[in-house]
């Protein structure tokens, strides 16, 4: 069964400084491996997706993750951070494209004027 | 593309009474609709998968009487919460997979108060 790793509950940076959430993943076959961002009260917002190719991926609102297999991470990052970017963060994985996803216990992401 | 329509947003019930919650996909055929459960400050737990025209499959610990789940047509799915207790309250989100590229499509979920 696969399962997705997000080591930190909480992350705070300062504005304009680059901001990392960390994903670990465990699945048997190749990953799909995802991001999502949400907001209070609200549902999910697709950030961005590794399915194969490159392994850096960029994504929406100057996002980007990089898979690397070896380590079986998939850490979000973003080079310099937003207020707006303060939310909840969730890594999710699933091993086709029918199957359900499975989601990590997300972070939350502070990011302090 | 690819839009998924959950309706309501949010809903107080009373304890004892039954609550539906429908995701509708707008612009495509969603034949599987996941079902998730999320509680405050909680990560989304699989409830259920639906395809349409079958039964449903719920995951362990998840009572399918009460969460009953019907994936009548290709653009419809509901989840019925049956005897509603202070305990269901959550919040309830739909995904649906979609061909494009391996994307999911999620509803904007449904935040249910049982008093």
């Amino acid at each position: 069964a696969q399962s997705v790793a997000q080591p930190e509950d909480q992350v705070n940076v300062a504005e304009g400084n680059p901001l990392t959430v960390k994903c670990t993943y465990s699945v048997s076959g190749n990953p799909y491996l995802f991001w999502y961002v949400q907001y209070p009260n609200r549902g999910l917002q697709f950030l961005l997706k590794y399915i194969t190719g490159d392994n850096l991926v960029k994504g929406s609102y100057g996002f980007e993750a990089e898979f690397n297999k070896s380590q079986t991470s998939f850490h979000l990052k973003k080079p310099s951070a937003l207020v707006s970017d303060s939310a909840l963060y969730f890594c999710a994985v699933s091993v086709a494209g029918n199957t359900p996803l499975v989601f990590g216990k997300g972070t939350r992401l502070s990011v302090i004027a | 593309g690819a839009v998924v329509s959950q309706h309501p947003s949010w809903v107080i019930c009373k304890s004892g009474t039954s609550v539906k919650i429908e995701c509708r996909s707008l612009d495509f055929q969603a034949t599987t609709m996941f079902w998730y459960r999320q509680f405050p400050k909680q990560s989304l737990m699989l409830m259920a998968t639906s395809n349409e025209g079958s039964k449903a499959t719920y995951e362990q610990g998840v009572e399918k009487d009460k969460f009953l789940i019907n994936h009548a047509s290709l653009t419809l799915s509901t989840l019925t919460v049956t005897s509603a207790h202070p305990e269901d309250s959550s919040f309830y989100i739909c995904s649906a997979p979609h061909g494009m590229n391996y994307g999911y499509t999620f509803g904007s979920g449904t935040r249910l108060t049982v008093v």
